[in-house]
């Protein structure tokens, strides 16, 4: 069964603490992505991940690959308020363009 | 921004009703998607197209049909719909090839089946 399972589920940290969400996916995949919703929103794309060891950087955000462990990580760094979302990873189904979605990861950053 | 509308964007609806959500996009984009959220399911893809006349199923397509008359139109119907089809239906636009392949979603069609 093609599966993705994200860890934790949902989130509560301080601002300013640094937390890591795991991406874990059942089949081989070359590439993951992350995507996040803000509550009543669309979702938006944050980070592409096209092989194996790629990392991306955006600000407090740093996303990772690993195809051989079929995981991929979020690293938050020094968390403030407004990342406060809920983050999505996905990846596609091997040889089609169908994209399957893990649960979500709720993160709710205090004051 | 990707152009990418979704109609109608709330809609209340009885139970057995057909029902039909329109995904337009302005982009030109090969690959089309319908997707619902559901508290503790994530995104559930229920079709896909590859292009014009060209579709197929997702995880959740039962109850589902799907139309691609022209590039930038995909049309999701519930022929009879159900409590269970209550939801959060976004569409989604993706490049092919070389593209990075991310997807672009819309705003969301919030659908409530009484």
């Amino acid at each position: 069964e093609l599966k993705v399972e994200q860890n934790p589920l949902f989130l509560s940290m301080q601002e300013g603490k640094n937390y890591t969400i795991y991406c874990n996916y059942s089949t081989t995949s070359d590439r993951l992505y992350w995507y996040r919703q803000d509550p009543g929103k669309s979702l938006e794309s944050l980070f592409v991940l096209l092989s194996n060891g790629a990392v991306k950087q955006e600000g407090r955000l740093m996303a990772s690959l690993d195809t051989k462990a079929r995981l991929s990580t979020l690293h938050i760094t020094a968390a403030v308020h407004d990342l406060s979302a809920t983050y999505f990873c996905a990846f596609p189904r091997s040889g089609t363009y169908k994209y399957i979605f893990g649960t979500g990861t709720r993160l709710k950053v205090l004051a | 921004d990707a152009g990418i509308t979704q109609s109608p964007r709330h809609k209340v609806t009885e139970t057995g009703t057909p029902v039909t959500l329109r995904c337009h996009q302005t982009e030109n984009h090969r690959y089309m998607y319908w997707y619902r959220q559901d508290p503790g399911h994530g995104l559930r893809l229920i079709h896909y197209s590859y292009g014009v006349k060209d579709t197929d199923k997702g995880e959740v397509s039962d109850g589902y049909s799907v139309s691609r008359s022209k590039t930038e139109d995909f049309l999701l119907t519930l022929e009879s719909a159900t409590s269970s089809q209550t939801s959060v239906y976004f569409c989604a636009i993706g490049a092919a090839g070389a593209n990075t392949g991310e997807l672009f979603f819309g705003e969301g069609s919030r659908l409530t089946v009484l």
